[in-house]
């Protein structure tokens, strides 16, 4: 059974940046893409971005493109997302999923809070 | 942009009964490659979204045969036989064949039980 385990909650301040990991267990990030989605309080899903570790290709949302960096670390099969310059409307759960073109598995969720 | 447009946005079922969700996309899902780009997701409270149908009618691995998905093009069902107090929560459809590459959701349905 694939798990995607991600870090724990953070609360950070306006201006500074987050850096959430996501981890897979019972498989590898190898072969498929992990992509970031987010969910505002009480909201939708907005996608994020997503990488191919395989191919180290990323693809960014337009609304993220200057503030977002997404990595893998193939040999730990782990994924990372970056979102710096952070303001009170990132305040969110952050997700991880398993696919390109659909997540069939999904991390538990990171809430990150954005509050002086 | 795709824009996905769930109708209705609340639903309030009767244990056995039969439940339908619209969704509604603002262009053709079906690409060239054969594939429709169409998907449905439950999100339980305090939980991540969990995958129902893949490709319009496909029921991901352990779904149970009580959920259906149909449609094609711009206009797709999910049907929900035999309601059970478990199917509470959030129902969103997704498309997913938009350039550039973004994963759209719908604003979402909330099913709860009479």
């Amino acid at each position: 059974q694939v798990q995607l385990v991600q870090s724990g909650a953070e609360v950070k301040t306006p201006g500074s940046s987050v850096k959430v990991s996501c981890q897979a267990s019972g498989g590898s990030l190898k072969s498929h893409a992990i992509t970031w989605v987010r969910q505002a309080p009480g909201q939708g899903f907005q996608w994020m971005g997503r990488i191919m570790p395989m191919l180290g290709v990323t693809n960014y949302a337009q609304n993220f493109q200057d503030r977002l960096t997404i990595t893998a670390d193939k040999s730990t099969g782990t994924a990372y997302m970056e979102l710096r310059s952070l303001r009170s409307e990132d305040t969110a759960i952050y997700f991880c999923a398993r696919g390109y073109d659909y997540g069939p598995y999904w991390g538990q969720g990171t809430l990150v809070t954005v509050s002086s | 942009d795709v824009v996905m447009t769930q109708t209705p946005l609340s639903l309030s079922v009767t244990p056995g009964q039969s439940a339908s969700i619209s969704c509604k996309s603002s262009q053709s899902l079906m690409h060239s490659d054969g594939k429709t780009y169409l998907y449905w997701y439950l999100q339980k409270a305090g939980q991540p979204p969990q995958l129902l149908i893949y490709e319009v009618s496909k029921r991901f691995s352990g779904v149970s045969e009580r959920f259906s998905g149909s449609g094609s093009g711009t206009d797709f069902t999910l049907t929900i036989s035999r309601v059970e107090a478990e199917d509470v929560g959030v129902y969103y459809c997704m498309e997913s064949i938009q350039l550039p590459p973004a994963w759209t959701f719908g604003q979402g349905t909330k099913v709860e039980i009479k």
